[in-house]
């Protein structure tokens, strides 16, 4: 069965520090991966995404995402973490075999960041 | 401005009574979707639409239904809600259906309690 993997169901950084939210797949293919954030009361924002070529791809407020094919990874960074990154993130996976109409998410890690 | 709104946003109910969950978007999407977001779950795919008049299953499509006869708007429907139905929905929207390489652009949620 297809699925998607966030290990950590919660991240804590120190404001300044760099972070990363672990995300890991198990797809067919090639798929394409995307990053979406959710803040309290609010539906999921866009952040980044992978679809070819290079494996680091930059997003929305300084986050960025490396794309290991080896091991099917797809692990969010951010250099200098804010305290207003502190939110919900999800990792989702679209696997191209299936035409591109379906979605798969992982279960979402919160990330606390500590002033 | 680019919207997905969906309505109501808080929604209580009791088992067994019809009810619907608006969604409408003024981004001249194609495709749209209906996720149910649980705890430790993240979103799980409940039904999506290609273009008007085309529809398909997600992973979770048991005591559902869609309808989709205009571009912009896509209906969820409960026909007996069931408390195991009780949780966080979200519509989500994005360019050309065949085109999976687009984002999805999500409303702000519809809370659903089901007594």
């Amino acid at each position: 069965a297809q699925s998607v993997a966030q290990p950590e169901d919660q991240v804590n950084v120190a404001e300044g520090n760099p972070l990363t939210v672990k995300c890991t797949y198990s797809v067919s293919g090639n798929p394409y991966l995307f990053w979406y954030v959710q803040y309290p009361n609010r539906g999921l924002q866009f952040l980044l995404k992978y679809i070819t070529g290079d494996n680091l791809v930059k997003g929305s407020y300084g986050f960025e995402a490396e794309f290991n094919k080896s091991q099917t990874s797809f692990h969010l960074k951010k250099p200098s973490a804010l305290v207003s990154d502190s939110a919900l993130y999800f990792c989702a996976v679209r696997p191209v075999n299936t035409g591109g109409f379906k979605t798969i998410f992982g279960a979402g890690t919160r990330l606390f960041v500590k002033a | 401005e680019a919207q997905v709104t969906q309505n109501p946003r808080y929604l209580i109910t009791v088992t067994g009574k019809k009810l619907t969950v608006t969604c409408s978007q003024n981004m001249n999407h194609e495709y749209m979707s209906w996720y149910r977001q649980d705890p430790g779950l993240g979103l799980r795919q409940i039904y999506y639409s290609m273009n008007v008049e085309v529809t398909d299953k997600g992973d979770v499509p048991e005591g559902y239904k869609v309808s989709r006869k205009e571009k912009r708007n896509f209906p969820l429907i409960l026909e007996s809600p069931s408390p195991n139905q009780t949780s966080l929905y979200f519509c989500a929207s994005r360019h050309s259906a065949s085109g999976g390489n687009y984002e999805q652009y999500f409303g702000p949620g519809t809370r659903l309690t089901v007594t």
